[in-house]
């Protein structure tokens, strides 16, 4: 499976943005982009995900590379229900196409 | 449909004795998948169901390891001979059968073996 590299972990305060940038240079041309955050005790929850283009929804934007090879997930105004783990992950396209490999993930924090 | 729900959330277990976790995943969606989350580290990959066939199973689980989807519906994932290793919360997580939509995870089992 192709590999994503994130910060361990970042700072933010509250009803700023927060920009978590994500590289996976050896992505292939199949593979998507897909983002999940895990809050305290619980399990992954989908963010958002994408292929080439650049994507919108209520949670956040994903601003993908033209090369793909890194993609930066925005969170418009990080409130304190945003401090999670938030995990970048490459899903191939396919029967498996689900099946997710995560890596470390990057660890916000939000200060009031 | 209240989302994907584990049974139970927390177990102990004594080091040798059998365990079994059981998940129901949303209605319609026929990919169940599992997970195992060590402290600081991200959920790993155990195995997936397409229906109540077993796809995909990761080197991770090992022979004591056996999930199950009877008919599509819920599945178990049953540990024989726990081992302190074992110890870990066990996620479930569901999606419809297209490729790359969303999956939704529940909440977890945590197993302490003791």
């Amino acid at each position: 499976d192709a590999k994503t590299t994130q910060p361990n972990s970042m700072e933010s305060n509250e009803e700023e943005p927060v920009h978590l940038p994500c590289n996976h240079s050896t992505i292939s041309g199949t593979d998507y982009i897909h983002w999940y955050r895990q809050l305290p005790s619980q399990g992954p929850e989908y963010v958002i995900h994408g292929l080439t283009s650049n994507v919108n929804n209520r949670m956040a934007s994903l601003a993908i590379a033209e090369d793909r090879k890194s993609s930066t997930l925005i969170l418009h105004r990080a409130t304190l229900r945003d401090a999670a783990v938030y995990y970048c992950i490459l899903s191939p396209r396919g029967a498996a196409g689900n099946k997710l490999t995560f890596g470390g993930g990057t660890r916000v924090l939000v200060k009031p | 449909d209240t989302g994907v729900s584990q049974d139970p959330r927390h177990k102990i277990t004594k080091r040798g004795q059998n365990v079994t976790f059981r998940c129901d995943p949303i209605s319609e969606h026929n990919r169940l998948y599992w997970y195992r989350q060590t402290l600081g580290q991200g959920p790993e990959f155990l195995t997936y169901f397409q229906n109540e066939a077993q796809l995909e199973k990761s080197r991770l689980l090992s022979d004591r390891f056996s999930a199950e989807r009877p008919k599509g519906s819920f599945s178990t994932l049953e540990i024989q001979r726990t081992e302190q290793g074992d110890s870990a919360m066990y996620l479930c997580a569901s999606s419809l059968g297209a490729a790359n939509t969303e999956a939704f995870f529940g909440q977890g089992t945590r197993l302490t073996v003791v």
